[in-house]
């Protein structure tokens, strides 16, 4: 089955400064990558995804960038604010009804 | 805006006990999953539902766990007899395909389960 690894597991940045957070999958026929975020004690929500049609998306401060021959994909978040503060998980899924498989997360923590 | 309703959020149980959560998934959502959240994990999914119909339960263990959707609606997760290690969020989901963003999972607020 799937595998996806999620690297670094935890990361600290000043706020107004870049993160970047990896992950790798192992299938090659999946073809859909979201992102979610899960801020403490609450759910987990969508923040952006990507299809392997495209290789990069933008969303104001965030982009997800797609390599699908490294198999990898990244989530940038450009001048973080105290509110990105959480845990986020990117995951892959082969589309469709197939199983989504998620990463184990990255805690990430905007310094004011 | 509609959401994923859970009951209920909070659940202390003793081990060898029986346990139950509900999902209410949005309307009009034919897949429902339920996951199992480990504190510092990700999400694992135990139960895919396609309407009533289980379509991934690979990873649910079977000897103590149950799943069912039987109107393809709101869904129940069973755990009998509860042991310590279930202690862990479970998060239920659903989305709606058929609208090329049939993988978008919109999550409910979880049940945390604490076995003692």
């Amino acid at each position: 089955g799937e595998n996806v690894e999620q690297h670094p597991s935890t990361l600290s940045v000043q706020e107004g400064d870049s993160a970047v957070i990896k992950c790798t999958y192992s299938d090659s026929a999946s073809n859909y990558f979201p992102w979610y975020k899960q801020e403490l004690g609450k759910r987990p929500q969508l923040i952006i995804d990507i299809r392997s049609n495209v290789g990069e998306k933008k969303d104001q401060r965030i982009a997800v960038t797609l390599n699908k021959t490294a198999k990898h994909f990244s989530l940038h978040i450009t001048e973080t604010q105290p509110e990105d503060s959480a845990v986020y998980f990117c995951a892959a899924s082969i589309g469709g009804y197939q199983k989504v498989t998620f990463g184990t997360g990255t805690k990430l923590q905007v310094i004011p | 805006e509609a959401e994923v309703a859970q009951s209920p959020r909070y659940k202390i149980t003793e081990k060898s006990q029986a346990v139950a959560f509900w999902c209410d998934p949005i309307s009009g959502h034919a897949t429902l999953y339920w996951y199992r959240q480990i504190l510092g994990q990700g999400p694992e999914l135990l139960v895919q539902f396609q309407d009533e119909s289980v379509v991934d339960d690979s990873q649910l263990p079977k000897d103590r766990f149950s799943a069912e959707r039987l109107k393809g609606v709101d869904s129940t997760l069973k755990i009998q007899p509860a042991e310590l290690g279930d202690s862990a969020m479970y998060l239920c989901a659903s989305s709606y395909p058929g609208q090329g963003r049939g993988e978008t999972q919109y999550f409910g607020p979880g049940t945390r389960l604490l076995v003692l």
